[in-house]
């Protein structure tokens, strides 16, 4: 199956820093990617849909000026969580859709954010 | 508020017997239903999906049905394979989601020899 990147896989940082989370599909172009979020024990959220050359598009009660998210290539995608707070801590997944059909999205590995 | 439910957080099956996770969802808007696997430390996987003008799909070892009108889904694994111990999400589409999805809380499988 197609391969999705993200990088770091962890990281922690100090309250009120900002952290950048990278999203790549490696072997195919997304023109759509998608970010979620997932607290412990609970179900991926839905926080934006990236696309290519637009702007994100946030879900409700998604902060867009926290959470700021660039989709500058077919390939990449980043989202950036800004003044990082300890609530923001999370798991943060991103996935990238390959054609037109909700099957073919793929996603990544996931990024463990603990805000200290 | 959740719109796609897995109310067993886990479930314990012997290998070679059959592994059943249930799902309900409460948008009836939703007309698309996938069920995804994750291992830790990775992202999840596809594993099989349904259309709402269906009732039933399967894929080997795979089946997935759907009861629209119960709002249910539910995914049949037989026989269960060491293997297929993880978290399995139920997730939900609507067509003008653009491939947005609504994912359950997830359900750990463990398969015991």
């Amino acid at each position: 199956g197609a391969v999705v990147s993200q990088h770091p896989s962890r990281v922690i940082c100090k309250s009120g820093t900002s952290v950048k989370i990278e999203c790549r599909s490696l072997d195919f172009q997304a023109t759509t990617m998608f970010w979620y979020r997932q607290f412990p024990k609970q179900s991926l959220m839905l926080m934006a849909t990236s696309n290519e050359g637009s702007k994100a598009t946030y879900e409700q009660g998604v902060e867009k000026d926290k959470f700021l998210i660039n989709h500058a290539s077919l390939t990449l995608s980043t989202l950036t969580v800004t003044s990082a707070h300890p609530e923001d801590s999370s798991f943060y997944i991103c996935s990238a859709q390959r054609g037109s059909d909700t099957d073919t999205q793929y996603f990544g590995p996931g990024t463990r954010l603990t805000v200290l | 508020d959740q719109q796609v439910k897995q109310n067993s957080p886990s479930l314990s099956v012997q290998e070679g017997r059959i592994s059943i996770l249930n799902c309900d969802y409460t948008n009836s808007m939703f007309d698309y239903f996938l069920w995804y696997k994750k291992y830790p430390a990775e992202g999840p996987t596809f594993l099989i999906s349904i259309s709402s003008i269906k009732d039933k799909n399967e894929d080997g070892r795979f089946t997935v049905f759907l009861n629209k009108s119960a709002k249910h889904l539910s995914l049949h694994i037989v026989p269960s394979q060491p293997g297929d111990s993880a978290v399995y999400f139920c997730a939900a589409s609507a067509t003008d989601s653009w491939g947005k999805l609504q994912f359950g809380a997830g359900t750990q499988v463990v398969v015991t020899p």
